[in-house]
C-alpha cells in the first residue's frame, strides 16, 4: 500500500516559474526522501529530511517536513525544461528488524519552454 | 549514476519460467533493497538485506526470493513468473538504515 499521497498528481508550468508539489503519509517516520524519474528510467535521489528537521536546502530545491500534519512539499524553483520529470516523496521508516521506503503515487512535473 | 549496478537491463520471458536480477550497490554500503514498479500498483517494497542478512520484508510474493552474497551484491529471483510480474524492478543500497537509498538504473521485466 502506498503510505504518501502526492499532490497534484500533475503540474504544468512554464520555465522560470517555481513548482511546489505535496506530500502526505499516514505513520511515524524516521526520515522523507524526495526522488525524481524521468520518463521509464531509474529514481535519482534528490534530498532527505529527517524527522526532527523541518527544512532543508539543495540548489533550488526546497524541502519543508510537518510531521504534526504528516505532510512535506517539494519547491523547485526557477524551473528548468530538464526538471521536467516525475517527481515521488518516499517515507523511510521501521520495518520488522530493518527500514523500508513507502512511495507516494508521484507528480508529474511538464515545465515547457 | 548512483553507483548501484543492476543487470540485465531488459529482460523477456515467458510464462511460468523463473529469472534472476542482479544487483551490485554502491562501494561501501552495506544495505540492499529492493522495489517493483507497476503501473497499477506504483513503486512497492519487496524486500531489504544488510551486510548478508534479511531485514526487512514488504510486499513480496512466496514465487520471489532474494539472497545477498558475501560480497554484498544480491540477486532477485522470481519463479513461476506470470503477466502480472511484468514491472520494473529496482535495485536501492544505502551505507545504513535510515540512510540515503540510492537506486539502480532497474530491470525492465516483460513476461509475454
Amino acid at each position: 500500500s502506498q503510505q504518501g499521497e502526492e499532490d497534484p498528481q500533475a503540474l504544468s508550468i512554464q520555465e522560470g516559474e517555481n513548482a511546489t508539489m505535496n506530500c502526505s503519509y499516514k505513520t511515524s517516520i524516521n526520515n522523507l526522501q524526495w526522488y525524481r524519474q524521468n520518463s521509464g528510467r531509474g529514481l535519482v535521489h534528490l534530498i532527505l529530511i529527517r524527522s526532527n528537521e523541518r527544512e532543508k536546502h539543495s540548489g533550488r530545491l526546497r524541502v519543508t517536513l510537518d510531521t504534526s500534519k504528516k505532510s512535506s512539499s517539494l519547491l523547485i524553483t526557477a524551473s528548468r525544461a530538464a526538471d521536467t520529470a516525475s517527481y515521488f516523496c518516499a517515507t523511510d521508516a521501521w520495518n520488522n528488524a530493518g527500514n523500508m521506503l513507502t512511495f507516494g503515487g508521484g507528480t508529474r512535473l511538464m515545465v515547457k519552454p | 549514476d548512483s553507483g548501484v549496478t543492476q543487470t540485465p537491463k531488459h529482460l523477456i520471458t515467458a510464462t511460468g519460467q523463473r529469472v534472476t536480477l542482479r544487483c551490485s550497490p554502491r562501494s561501501g554500503d552495506l544495505s540492499v533493497y529492493w522495489y517493483q514498479q507497476s503501473l497499477d500498483q506504483g513503486l512497492q517494497f519487496l524486500i531489504q538485506y544488510y551486510n548478508g542478512e534479511e531485514r526487512a520484508k514488504g510486499n513480496i510474493l512466496e514465487r520471489f526470493s532474494a539472497q545477498q552474497f558475501p560480497d554484498l551484491h544480491s540477486e532477485l529471483n522470481l519463479s513461476s513468473l506470470e503477466l502480472g510480474d511484468s514491472a520494473l524492478y529496482f535495485c536501492a543500497s544505502s551505507v545504513a538504515a535510515y540512510n540515503e537509498q540510492f537506486f539502480g538504473p532497474g530491470t525492465r521485466l516483460t513476461v509475454l
